[in-house]
């Protein structure tokens, strides 16, 4: 059963940046797209962007075009999500999900809470 | 972008009891290639991540309780719980994942009353 695990907690400063990791653990990726997905303190879920792991093609949200990049490790199964240019409205939980075979986000990560703070 | 607009904001139904969630997307996310609409409803525990509870509008994902079934097409989608349980108090997420950027309803919380 595969799972999806994240890395730790982080604190930033702003200005800086930040890179998450999101390792599938038991299993792979195999052909599913990965995204990334943010939820501010007691906010909505937004979709920052995804990749396909066998490809590495990559599509991001406008908003965070230029500030995000998406990548992935096939050797060790794990996605990665840094964000740059760290503003205090980054704080949030960053959650990585699977692109199932449906489509819908089948498979989520723990979540990695980032606070950006001075 | 696909705007996604949930109602209502909040409910608190009595155990037992249904509980109806609607959705509406400034878009239609049904397919003409294979007619099935791109559409889901997530559960979000408190300190959870998400758990996907319904695809194509109306699919149960595996291991889902009956009491939630999923309707609508185009841009108008609703939640149902049929018996609303006491493990059923979460927030209520529909998302579309028609074309990026995949768009998120602003959620909706269920509590008991």
């Amino acid at each position: 059963q595969v799972q999806l695990v994240q890395s730790g907690a982080e604190v930033r400063k702003p200005g800086s940046s930040v890179k998450v990791s999101c390792k599938a653990s038991g299993g792979t990726f195999s052909s599913y797209a990965v995204s990334w997905v943010r939820q501010a303190p007691g906010q909505g879920l937004e979709w920052m962007g995804g990749i396909i792991p066998i490809s590495g093609t990559t599509s991001y949200a406008q908003r965070f075009q230029g500030r995000v990049t998406i990548t992935t490790d096939e050797s060790t199964s794990t996605a990665y999500m840094e964000l740059n240019s760290l503003r205090s409205e980054d704080t949030a939980m960053y959650y990585c999900a699977r692109r199932g075979p449906t489509g819908a986000f089948d498979l989520w990560g723990q979540g990695t809470m980032v606070t950006i703070s001075s | 972008d696909i705007v996604m607009t949930q109602s209502p904001d909040s409910l608190a139904v009595s155990l037992g009891e249904r509980a109806t969630i609607n959705c509406k997307s400034s878009q239609s996310v049904l397919s003409s290639s294979n007619n099935k609409n791109y559409f889901a409803w997530y559960q979000q525990k408190a300190g959870q991540p998400p758990k996907l509870l319904i695809y194509w509008a109306s699919t149960r994902e595996s291991g889902v309780p009956d009491r939630f079934s999923g309707s609508g097409s185009g841009t108008d989608f609703t939640l149902t719980i049929s018996s609303l349980q006491a493990e059923d108090v979460a927030v209520y997420f529909c998302q579309q994942y028609y074309s990026t950027p995949f768009t998120f309803g602003p959620g909706t919380k269920v509590d008991i009353k």
